[in-house]
């Protein structure tokens, strides 16, 4: 099975800052990588699929890059809603979910 | 639209069975396969499995592989999650998550792009 590893586990940050999450698979996935945000009580938003697509209706200020192993996601100049955990997810075969960056 | 609409919370007993329910519509539901997905409190997603909504055949993760069943019923539009001999650990919200697929020519990829609100089981001893 693949291994997702984020990181950090955990962020601190301020609105209008610019915050990068990292997210390492145990083997090669190509772009097969997808990033998804989660609010408090809320199911999972998909924010970037395929390492650095935008879903429609995602502000621009996120990004994502990456291949092979190693991926992140950029947040330019953080607002309140971005206060969040967010995941990564490959979709090489099956599917699994990093462990989670909680940005406080 | 597309809308998954699971069923409601569940409050069960350790040893006894629950079954959850995903219903769909504005789409075509053979289409597109369906995950379970795993938020136990606090914690994060995890990754049950999938049904193949045009086959019914199911693929489970290694940890969910003996007391989770899978099934649909494609008249109703819906797929259902099964757990047997819950487990106080069981506890979590179960969603159900549509599972996207893109190919054009070279260029493929999969994500969950609409995903169920969610239902909460709560197993007590």
């Amino acid at each position: 099975d693949i291994q997702m590893t984020q990181s950090p586990s955990s962020l601190s940050a301020s609105v209008g800052d610019r915050v990068t999450i990292t997210c390492r698979a145990s083997q090669n996935i190509a772009r097969y990588l997808n990033w998804y945000r989660q609010k408090p009580g809320g199911a999972p938003r998909l924010l970037i699929y395929a390492a650095s697509n935008l879903q429609s209706g995602v502000p621009s200020r996120f990004s994502g890059r990456g291949s092979g192993t190693d991926f992140t996601l950029t947040i330019n100049s953080l607002q309140l809603e971005d206060f969040a955990t967010y995941y990564c997810q490959q979709s090489y075969t099956t599917r699994t979910f990093g462990q989670g960056t909680k940005l406080e | 639209q597309v809308q998954l609409v699971q069923s409601g919370s569940e409050l069960k007993k350790s040893g006894a069975s629950v079954k959850i329910s995903c219903k769909t519509s504005g789409y075509s539901f053979t289409r597109y396969v369906i995950n379970w997905v795993r938020q136990a409190p606090g914690q994060g997603l995890q990754w049950m499995g999938w049904i193949n909504t045009n086959t019914g055949n199911p693929t489970y993760a290694q940890d969910f592989s003996r007391r989770f069943v899978f099934s649909l019923d494609t008249s109703v539009r819906t797929v259902y999650l099964q757990i047997n001999s819950l487990r106080a650990e069981d506890t979590a919200i179960y969603y159900c998550v549509r599972d996207f697929s893109v190919i054009r020519g070279l260029f493929s990829t999969y994500y969950f792009d609409f995903w169920g609100q969610g239902t909460l089981v709560t197993v007590s001893s």
